[in-house]
């Protein structure tokens, strides 16, 4: 079975504080990853995938195929980055989205 | 353009009973894909349609079904509802094709189950 693991529930960091919310899933061919995020009282949304290689809000991930990995980092976390965050796969061709169980980040300030 | 629109947003239900969850997707949108989020297990992929046909199936008993109409709208139904079947029901809207799409989400519907 296809499986997304994140292992922190909960992430505690300082604004100003670099950010790295860890993400690994199991091997399966060519993987298409995303990462999503959910704001306070706001829809679940697309923060950034992983074949656009693009930096959304200071956010990037790479994808680590020989550690089956796919962590998103922030170099400088900003209070407005508190929210809970999940890493899903592709699977299967079309829609079907395996998610992780999500890490709440929380920025102190 | 309008965002995923789910109703109703909430519903309260008694074990046994049916119900049935709306979905409208975004214009020009012909994939809709429903999970089930609950604190216990996450969210998880029920099933996903695409030009009124089901493309993807998640590992979901015999009980919930879905089904989509031309103009891309879903609905999904649960048939003798147990309590285990509380939880929030999200929607989710993607062009369609082949491929991983960007989905986007609706508001959800809680369905409570007592």
């Amino acid at each position: 079975a296809q499986r997304v693991t994140q292992p922190e529930k909960l992430l505690s960091v300082f604004k100003g504080a670099p950010v790295e919310l860890k993400c690994n899933y199991s091997y399966s061919g060519s993987p298409e990853l995303f990462w999503y995020v959910q704001y306070s009282r706001q829809r679940l949304q697309l923060l950034l995938r992983h074949i656009s290689r693009e930096s959304i809000k200071g956010f990037t991930a790479d994808l680590n195929k020989g550690e089956t990995s796919f962590h998103l980092k922030k170099p400088f976390a900003q209070e407005e980055d508190s929210a809970m965050y999940y890493c899903a796969r592709s699977t299967g061709g079309g829609n079907k989205l395996t998610f992780g169980t999500g890490t709440q980040l929380k920025v102190e300030l | 353009k309008a965002g995923v629109t789910q109703t109703p947003r909430y519903l309260i239900k008694t074990r046994g009973q049916q119900v049935t969850l709306s979905c409208s997707p975004i214009s020009g949108h012909r994939s809709v894909s429903w999970y089930q989020q609950t604190p216990g297990q996450g969210l998880q992929f029920l099933f996903e349609y695409f030009s009124e046909t089901q493309r993807n199936k998640g590992n979901f008993p015999g009980r919930f079904s879905g089904r989509q109409f031309s103009n891309s709208r879903s609905e999904m139904n649960v048939s003798t509802l147990e309590l285990g079947d509380s939880a929030l029901y999200l929607c989710a809207s993607s062009p369609g094709g082949q491929g991983a799409y960007e989905q986007y989400f609706g508001p959800g519907t809680r369905l409570t189950v007592t």
